[in-house]
């Protein structure tokens, strides 16, 4: 079954430093997302992307954080001066449609220091 | 804005007993309602959905019922086995993105 890839699994950096997520959404689908779960707490929505351009994004969201499709497979987020609240599990899901099935890959764990 | 409860935190059954998680949305807009199973460590997984223009929606063991009046959706799971320990999350869509609930660890005792 195909499967939303994301690396690296585990990223530490220290703080004020920029950081770069990548994901691999399933090859077929044209509805990126980036979420986040803080250790012991909901997934929350940051944005949406389709067409190459966002199509939705949450407060949290802020001036700091950008995502692109630098080529036909790749979606990334970046975060450009990292913060200690930063830190997270940060998953990146696709789908093939609007408000369908969203799959999940197994998520980065970021750790701000 | 939009928001979800779910309710309760954490769950525990007996091998065999059924399990009912629940969900409340706010938004009445809102017309997509999935339900997340994430183990430790691991991905969410999609285990069930289900749409406004339907009441309930039944695969094998699981079962998610929703009342669009009183804006509560559920998650009936039924013969649980110790692998269904997990946590799940609620969610619910106007839009693209998913709104989640806060989670229920439920742990199947053998």
């Amino acid at each position: 079954e195909p499967e939303v890839t994301q690396t690296p699994s585990h990223q530490v950096t220290q703080m004020g430093q920029e950081v770069i997520l990548r994901c691999v959404p399933i090859s077929n689908h044209l509805y990126f997302y980036w979420y986040r779960q803080i250790l012991g707490q909901k997934v929350e929505f940051l944005v949406s992307f389709y067409n190459n351009e966002i199509s939705e994004k949450s407060e949290i969201f802020d001036d700091q954080f950008s995502v692109e499709r630098p080529d036909g497979s790749n979606f990334t987020l970046k975060i450009r001066s990292t913060k200690l609240e930063d830190s997270a599990m940060y998953f990146c899901a696709s789908s093939d449609a609007p408000k369908n099935i969203q799959y999940f890959g197994a998520g980065t764990r970021l750790s701000v220091l | 804005g939009e928001n979800v409860e779910q309710h309760p935190s954490t769950l525990s059954v007996q091998e065999g007993d059924s399990a009912v998680i629940k969900c409340t949305y706010s938004d009445s807009a809102s017309n997509y309602f999935p339900w997340y199973k994430q183990e430790l460590g691991k991905r969410p997984q999609l285990i069930i959905d289900i749409r406004s223009n339907v009441g309930e929606k039944k695969d094998q063991r699981i079962a998610v019922t929703l009342n669009k009046t009183a804006k509560h959706f559920s998650l009936h799971i039924t013969e649980t086995q110790p692998e269904d320990s997990a946590v799940y999350f609620c969610a619910a869509s106007i839009t693209d993105k998913l709104i989640f609930g806060t989670g229920t660890r439920l742990q199947v005792f053998p």
